[in-house]
């Protein structure tokens, strides 16, 4: 268990539609990485935020968005869904902003029928 | 950009034996760190190994070893004595040091191992 949470585990919806995954880092961890796991494009960084703050974006959609809130837990806010976005999403958590170590929560599976 | 080739896709030894998963990357950074991380069946991905480029010396966790070439861009993981429990998914990922930790991390596309009983 690497103290990382995530809710919730499954996630089935229909196109078009709008859903919410939440992560709970690791107590004191002020780091928090969202990552999509797809058959197609593997393992893919999506965004990072510190304490709050966005701090970087990698291949995030549009149509996605996270934030992070003061208790510092994390919402990755997915909208217009397509069949495409059916993936694993691992958020991910490390403790400072120099930290390299992160520690990987159990992943929502998001499925788009 | 970054980017990380594992060029096994899949790769099956006999339990007790020694097994060695490959990696490449590319980078124009002088600074930064590698990682292998194993996927079991659950799904979770676990922290194997670190390195730092900057660290001559290889890494090494337990039954886990490392050898880094540097200049070839190699980052090769070494399970000595194989058990059944590592039977996984494992991914060779990389973060640039200069950006704080900031960019995430970027990853192959794994090597499933098999151990056989």
């Amino acid at each position: 268990d690497s103290g990382v949470t995530q809710t919730p585990k499954h996630l089935i919806t229909a196109t078009g539609q709008r859903v919410t995954l939440r992560c709970s880092p690791r107590s004191g961890d002020l780091s928090v990485y969202w990552y999509q796991q797809s058959l197609d494009q593997g393992l893919q960084f999506l965004i990072h935020y510190y304490n709050g703050e966005e701090r970087a974006k990698g291949n995030i959609l549009e149509r996605f968005s996270a934030q992070q809130f003061p208790d510092l837990h994390s919402e990755l806010n997915l909208s217009s869904l397509e069949l495409g976005d059916s993936a694993l999403y691992f958020c991910a958590s490390s403790v400072g902003r120099q930290s390299y170590e992160q520690y990987f929560g159990p992943g929502t599976r998001l499925t788009v029928t | 950009a970054q980017t990380v080739t594992q060029s096994q896709p899949e790769m099956s030894v006999q339990e007790a034996e020694t097994v060695t998963l490959s990696c490449t990357y590319d980078t124009s950074e002088n600074n930064y760190y590698l990682f292998w991380y194993k996927q079991p069946p659950s799904r979770q991905m676990i922290l194997v190994i670190r390195q730092e480029a900057y660290k001559q010396q290889n890494a090494t966790e337990n039954r886990f070893s490392v050898n880094f070439q540097k200049a070839a861009k190699s980052f090769s993981l070494k399970i000595s004595d194989s058990q059944l429990g590592d039977t996984a998914m494992y991914f060779c990922a990389f973060m640039r040091r200069s950006g704080g930790g900031a960019d995430g991390l970027t990853f192959g596309k794994g090597t499933h191992l098999i151990i056989q009983p």
